[in-house]
């Protein structure tokens, strides 16, 4: 099982530019999460989906978009990037808020 | 929603002492406590948790204490090692909700 899996690792992007995160998780999870971790900040959850075909806002939604693919895929889009939005982006996945897998990470600079 | 607050942000201990890392919560209907391990470039890793029904739990050299009455709970580590260097993080959370994560404790482990 190769668990949560990320792409890409690494991406920067221009002001205005757009790009989707892609994660995809082998774990039969029902449950999938996007966060975006700065520097003293912790974790803060960006969008969740509970189940297939349902997303839901977290604590910091605003320049995000969501897409649940399939049980499997749930990716993070990014319409119009802004400096802000440099950070490492997280995927994650569990059965409802227990026991959240986490991917390796993508790394994303906004020039 | 939820506040965890974390202390301290960064610790130093000899190898073999013992490391103690510090979570209060803000809202009492919170019942479950998980905390992660993350090591560098990596995604966070749960390394243990406890739900409000249970005061203490232990899993070999870490061990996770929880106040339910002051809203606090706290990791402990004990005989560290090198390899519990890593950035570890607390949160709460009403089960069936989203994560409320903590800002993070860098520890350092000096051999």
């Amino acid at each position: 099982n190769a668990g949560v899996t990320q792409t890409p690792k690494f991406q920067v992007l221009k002001t205005g530019q757009s790009m989707t995160l892609q994660c995809a998780q082998d774990m039969n999870h029902n449950s999938m999460y996007w966060y975006r971790q700065d520097p003293g900040m912790g974790l803060r959850l960006i969008y969740y989906s509970a189940s297939e075909g349902t997303t839901d806002k977290g604590e910091v939604p605003n320049g995000y978009n969501v897409s649940r693919l399939n049980k499997r895929e749930f990716s993070l889009r990014l319409e119009s990037a802004a400096p802000s939005q440099t950070s490492v982006y997280f995927c994650a996945s569990g059965w409802s808020s227990y026991e959240q897998y986490f991917g390796p990470g993508t790394r994303l600079t906004v020039t | 929603g939820e506040n965890v607050e974390q202390h301290p942000s960064t610790l130093s201990v000899q190898e073999g002492d013992s490391a103690v890392i510090k979570c209060t919560y803000s809202d009492s209907a919170s019942n479950y406590f998980p905390w992660y391990k993350q090591e560098l470039g990596k995604g966070p890793q749960l390394i243990i948790d406890i739900r409000s029904n249970v005061g203490e739990k232990k899993d070999q050299r870490i061990a996770v204490t929880l106040n339910k009455t002051a809203k606090h709970f706290s990791l402990h580590i004990t005989e560290t090692q090198p390899e519990d260097s890593a950035v570890y993080f607390c949160a709460a959370t009403l089960l069936g909700n989203q994560f409320y994560f903590g800002t993070g404790t860098s520890l350092t482990v000096i051999p």
